[in-house]
């Protein structure tokens, strides 16, 4: 079935780095733009980075530019998120999503499938 | 930080009708289409409603989108005790280049 199985999340200390990962499977990966969106503890959902299906293009928060990239390896059907000097309110849930449309559309950003969030908390 | 605006809870008994605003701007909303998310609490969200008003397959159709300028709502009729969730709602934003959510509605069956 379709799938999407984010893991890399632990904690770490401020200003330290994490990679995430999102495995993909039951879906022809390449086709789609994917997304990272977290949820921090009792809160709403922020997203947080994009990648085109090609990986040509990407787009990142105001709150993780500089910080965070986004990057795919389509032959592994894998999709990553580098975090670099971390902060507590990065402190987060982070999901895997695919969107169901490409990042130039207009109907850009439809999360059709989630992941089941991979926890990452940032604290000394 | 959220950038669309929604009421922080709503609710009805069984059998009701409940609706959910969704208060944007031109750069979200007003020039892209809107999405539905429902959440259970420790789990991830779901689409419930896509492009303002469609429902993806195995959605009730008791739930229904709509959009209007630069507002949307979402609806649910004949509420039902499963129903009792998390809401978000989101669009595009094409002057942040990425997507932003609502600050979410929690919906509570009476």
């Amino acid at each position: 079935q379709v799938q999407l199985v984010e893991s890399g999340g632990g904690v770490v200390q401020p200003g330290r780095s994490l990679r995430l990962s999102c495995a993909a499977s039951g879906f022809t990966f390449s086709s789609y733009a994917i997304h990272w969106v977290r949820q921090a503890p009792g809160k709403g959902l922020e997203w947080v980075a994009a990648i085109s299906f090609d990986g040509s293009v990407k787009f990142s928060a105001g709150s993780v530019k500089g910080r965070f990239t986004v990057s795919r390896d389509n032959s592994k059907n894998t999709l990553y998120l580098q975090m670099n000097s971390l902060r507590p309110d990065d402190t987060a849930v982070y999901y895997c999503v695919r969107d169901r449309y490409q990042l130039h559309e207009a109907a850009a950003g439809c999360f059709d499938v989630w992941g089941q969030g991979t926890m990452v908390t940032v604290s000394p | 930080q959220s950038v669309l605006t929604q009421p922080p809870s709503a609710s009805g008994t069984p059998g009701q009708r409940v609706t959910i605003s969704c208060s944007g701007s031109s750069s979200n909303i007003g020039s892209h289409t809107v999405n539905w998310y429902q959440q259970f609490p420790g789990t991830a969200p779901k689409l419930l409603i896509y492009s303002n008003n469609q429902r993806p397959s195995g959605v009730p159709d008791r739930f229904s989108g709509s959009k209007s300028g630069t507002s949307a709502s979402l609806a649910i009729s004949g509420l039902q005790s499963e129903d009792e969730a998390d809401y978000y709602c989101a669009a595009w934003d094409g002057n942040l280049n990425g997507d932003v959510f609502g600050t979410g509605t929690k919906v509570t069956v009476l």
